[in-house]
C-alpha cells in the first residue's frame, strides 16, 4: 500500500505557541490531502481539504485563520495551529488521496499528537 | 441527506468468523473504503470497492452492491489483534468521503 508519513507523531507546546505539523505522502503524488481532527472515543472529523497550489478548503465551524493549511507541492502539506489553546489539544490525522484511473484511494499519516498547556 | 450505517459493537470469538456490515445513502457513488482502527492510532486503509462483488485480500474480504447501497467486511480466522474499531466510508459525487461511525469489534479467547 502507499505510505503516508506526519511529523512530528507527538507535540507539548505552551499555550500561544503555533505548532507546524507536516504531512508526506512518500511513494506517491497526491493532488488531494486531508486533515483530520478526532477527541478520544470520538469520530474522524475533517478539518479541512488541501489541493496542491491551492487555497484549502475548509469545514464548516473550522477556523481558518487558526489552522493555517499549505500545500506546497503534490508530496507535501503542512497544518499550523495558531496561538493554540489547552482546546486544541487533540489527534490530528493527515490523509492523502492517490488517484489511479477510476480509482480513488485515500491512505492516512500516523497522527501527531498534540498537547497544550 | 447523507447516511452510512454500520453497528455500533460486535463481539466475536478468536478463530471464528464475522461480517460487518454497512449501508449507504449517498449522492453519487465513487467507491466505498474499508479502514481499521486501533484506539490511540490512526487508521489503515483496508480495502476499497467500486464494482459489486467480493474482493479477497487475505483473511480480510469486502463485499459490495451498489443497488442495494451495501457492503460488509469479512473477516476470518480473527485473530485477538483484530480487536479494533472498522470505519466504513463512501466517497461521494463530489469525492468527498462520507463516514460511518465505526464499529468496535471486540475479540474474546
Amino acid at each position: 500500500g502507499a505510505v503516508v508519513s506526519q511529523h512530528p507523531s507527538w507535540v507539548i507546546c505552551k499555550s500561544g505557541t503555533s505548532v507546524k505539523i507536516e504531512c508526506r505522502s512518500l511513494d506517491f503524488q497526491a493532488t488531494t490531502m486531508f486533515w483530520y481532527r478526532q477527541f478520544p472515543k470520538q469520530s474522524l472529523m475533517l478539518m479541512a481539504t488541501s489541493n496542491e497550489g491551492s487555497k484549502a478548503t475548509y469545514e464548516q465551524g473550522v477556523e481558518k485563520d487558526k489552522f493555517l493549511i499549505n500545500h506546497a507541492s503534490l508530496t507535501l502539506s503542512t497544518l499550523t495551529v495558531t496561538s493554540a489553546h489547552p482546546e486544541d489539544s487533540s489527534f490530528y490525522i493527515c490523509s492523502a488521496r492517490r488517484i489511479s484511473g477510476d480509482s480513488y484511494e485515500q491512505y492516512f499519516g500516523p497522527g501527531t499528537r498534540l498537547t497544550v498547556t | 441527506g447523507q447516511n452510512i450505517d454500520q453497528p455500533t459493537e460486535m463481539t466475536a470469538t478468536e478463530g471464528a468468523i464475522v461480517q460487518i456490515n454497512c449501508t449507504y445513502q449517498t449522492s453519487g457513488f465513487n467507491g466505498l473504503f474499508w479502514y481499521q482502527q486501533h484506539a490511540g492510532e490512526a487508521p489503515t486503509f483496508l480495502s476499497y470497492n467500486v464494482l459489486d462483488g467480493l474482493e479477497e485480500k487475505g483473511r480480510f474480504s469486502s463485499f459490495l452492491s451498489r443497488s442495494k447501497g451495501y457492503s460488509y467486511l469479512l473477516l476470518k480466522e480473527l485473530q485477538m489483534k483484530d480487536s479494533a474499531s472498522y470505519l466504513c466510508a463512501v466517497l461521494d459525487s463530489n469525492y468527498q468521503l462520507i463516514w460511518g461511525a465505526g464499529t468496535k469489534l471486540i475479540i474474546k479467547p
